[in-house]
């Protein structure tokens, strides 16, 4: 069965900062470009970032561009999103999604993990 | 970056037809066979409908089909079901990002 786990959300004071992975499992990982989609409460998808198979070709939103940084480990079927500076507007739950193919232009999300909640507030 | 434009609600009878629409730009629904949608229900993660503009994946209705003229891209639901019920999102790739329209809240009455 393909899975999707993440872990790392919480509660975090303004400016502080958080990493979120998300584990792999049940297809082969590194056949797959990632990405990283959040959904603040009550509100819309936002598409956070994007990463192909290999790490060679990274994307990100403007409203996080600078403050959150995506990486894989092919190694560990896993995928992270380090998040630095955080403000109250990054609250949401944070989806990992695999792509149907290895090239992070999103051509379908196929899988969504169930979240994590990240609440950025002193 | 802007969001993609969708209507806020839709709302159909049973067995009815309804399309939801999806208008983005020259940067990025225009330009790029790359629109895909997501049905989402509450508490629930979202799921692929379409991809790549008008492909379903396995297991997905074909009662769900997706189409793009230009700059908007639309969704179609035909013979409404009552499971139907759901919030309906379209995404886009823009050239090195990909941006998420604000949503559609499906009512089937």
């Amino acid at each position: 069965e393909v899975q999707l786990v993440e872990s790392g959300g919480g509660l975090v004071q303004p400016g502080r900062s958080l990493r979120l992975s998300c584990a792999a499992s049940g297809f082969t990982f590194d056949d797959y470009a990632m990405h990283w989609v959040r959904q603040a409460p009550g509100k819309g998808l936002e598409w956070v970032s994007g990463i192909s198979w290999n790490s060679g070709s990274i994307g990100y939103a403007d409203s996080v561009k600078g403050r959150f940084t995506i990486s894989r480990d092919n190694a560990k079927n896993s995928l992270y999103l380090q998040m630095n500076s955080l403000r109250a507007e990054d609250t949401a739950l944070y989806y990992c999604a695999k792509d149907s193919t290895r090239y992070d232009i999103l051509t379908g999300l196929t899988t969504w993990g169930q979240g994590t909640l990240v609440t950025v507030s002193s | 970056q802007s969001a993609l434009t969708q209507p806020a609600s839709v709302s159909g009878s049973p067995g009815q037809s309804i399309t939801i629409s999806c208008t983005g730009t020259s940067s990025d629904v225009g330009s790029y066979n790359l629109v895909s949608w997501y049905q989402q229900h509450p508490g629930k993660a979202p799921k692929l409908m379409i991809y790549e503009g008008s492909k379903r994946p396995s297991g997905v209705s074909n009662r769900f089909s997706g189409s793009k003229s230009g700059n908007t891209a639309s969704l179609t639901i035909s013979g409404l079901q009552a499971e139907d019920e759901a919030d309906y999102y379209c995404c886009s790739y823009a050239g090195s990002s990909s941006v998420f329209g604000g949503g559609t809240k499906l009512t089937v009455l």
